[in-house]
């Protein structure tokens, strides 16, 4: 079946624009992550949805970032007045619930300038 | 808290020779771990996992990890490497109330000729 999609896959922005970054989890799966991945900081945690729950924003670095989960689904991360520090590659994963294994996509490699 | 350590960086092994990655956990509670693989400009694969079962897990690709509570942890080894074991290795944790991964720094594996 298919896996977990991203996108756009590369994304090229200027400072102080804001970004959406989309996510497409395996189908059935209830469980969300977003991961970000920089060579500074290396795999860092940002989110997770579970089902209709709260989701964990505990990794989110600042209040510019944020996501939502519509209807259980799809996710978008959004980065409000990105700084160049923001550059990464963002990863999402999805789980067919909060035990189970989590499967990764191929990514949003983010550069702002 | 819980937190995850890879000895080295970077690791060089000859084709056909004994493939040794470490990782040592904290954790405070029992741990689920976890190996994944990534290859260049993909997302990250799941090599294997530990949770509370066997505690020599095998994996795919001949990749095996023994979790070692006493010594707290989880080392991946494989007999015998081959050209396509070359990416990056992570290690990561994670444990009941927490199901957003930890991850380690990565080390990046090398295979030689």
């Amino acid at each position: 079946g298919a896996g977990v999609s991203q996108s756009p896959s590369n994304k090229v922005t200027e400072k102080g624009k804001d970004v959406e970054l989309r996510c497409d989890p395996i189908s059935g799966h209830t469980a969300l992550y977003w991961y970000r991945q920089s060579l500074g900081q290396g795999l860092e945690f940002l989110i997770y949805f579970q089902g209709n729950s709260a989701p964990d924003k505990s990794g989110l670095p600042s209040d510019r970032f944020s996501a939502e989960r519509t209807g259980g689904s799809v996710s978008t991360l959004t980065i409000q007045r990105t700084q160049q520090e923001d550059s990464a590659v963002y990863l999402c994963a999805s789980s067919f619930d909060a035990q189970e294994t989590q499967y990764f996509g191929p990514g949003t490699r983010l550069l702002v300038l | 808290a819980q937190s995850v350590t890879q000895l080295g960086s970077h690791v060089s092994v000859s084709e056909g020779a004994l493939v040794l990655l470490r990782c040592n956990y904290s954790s405070s509670v029992p741990p689920y771990l976890f190996w994944y693989v990534q290859y260049p400009n993909q997302g990250l694969q799941l090599l294997l996992k530990y949770t509370s079962a066997a505690t020599l897990v095998k994996g795919i690709n001949g990749f095996e990890a023994e979790f070692k509570k006493s010594e707290t942890s989880f080392h991946l080894t494989k007999p015998s490497a081959h050209m396509s074991d070359a990416a990056e290795y992570f290690c990561a944790v994670s444990y009941t109330g927490r199901r957003a991964l930890t991850f380690g720094s990565g080390t990046r594996l090398q295979v030689q000729p």
